[in-house]
């Protein structure tokens, strides 16, 4: 079981580089999330999405664009990364209905933009 | 999106049951509560979520107060393995899962 799965695990980027984070998930999920982590803080939604073709803004958008390919894959992307974006990357599944269901959680992609 | 509030940090010894609280007193009807964890330097799991009544499952217990105001979640028998954030997170009907500061668990030998 794979469950969710994010790469990379690693990136370096210089400030102006664009990049996508990559997501999958194998349970057949109709919502997938983005999060990102700063040290010693919790979580912050960035966008989420309930279903194929649909995405929604989260807490913290601005500086990222989204795609969900398909009901599998669930895209991050920095067009421009800045120091600001140094973080870790959480993607998470649930099916639908998400209130009675649990949220699966990728193992985090460690994002640092010099 | 329902705030809850939480302790910053609790303590705990080996073996000795964990009662972590969470305040919820804007909760609405059809919310549910749910609870994760985070270990150090892993993805958030989950750990349990109910509605009204209390739940048990093989990694903890959820006790739920009658006005849904509150909630405690109850680690019978700490280990070391337990030290982690734990979340309490109020699930509503837009999909969104919101995360708060947690409560960060010290447990020791």
């Amino acid at each position: 079981n794979a469950g969710v799965t994010q790469t990379p695990k690693f990136q370096v980027l210089k400030t102006g580089q664009s990049m996508t984070l990559q997501c999958a998930q194998d349970m057949n999920h109709n919502s997938m999330y983005w999060y990102r982590q700063d040290p010693g803080m919790g979580l912050r939604l960035i966008y989420y999405s309930a279903s194929e073709g649909t995405t929604d803004k989260g807490e913290v958008p601005n500086g990222y664009n989204v795609s969900r390919l398909n009901k599998r894959e669930f895209s991050l992307r920095l067009e421009s990364a800045a120091p600001s974006q140094t973080s870790v990357y959480f993607c998470a599944s649930s099916d639908r209905g998400g209130r009675n269901t649990e949220a699966f959680f990728g193992q985090g992609t460690r994002l640092t933009v010099v | 999106d329902a705030k809850t509030t939480q302790p910053n940090s609790m303590e705990s010894n080996e073996e000795e049951p964990v009662h972590l609280p969470c305040n919820h007193s804007t909760i609405s009807g059809t919310d549910y509560i749910h609870w994760y964890r985070q270990l150090p330097s892993q993805g958030p799991e989950y750990v349990i979520h109910g509605l009204t009544s209390n739940v048990n499952n093989r990694m903890a217990s959820l006790a739920i107060a009658e006005d849904r105001k509150s909630s405690t979640l109850i680690l019978h028998r700490a280990t070391l393995r337990d030290a982690a954030v734990y979340y309490c997170i109020l699930r509503d009907d837009t999909d969104k899962l919101i995360f708060g500061t947690g409560t960060r668990l010290q447990v020791f030998p």
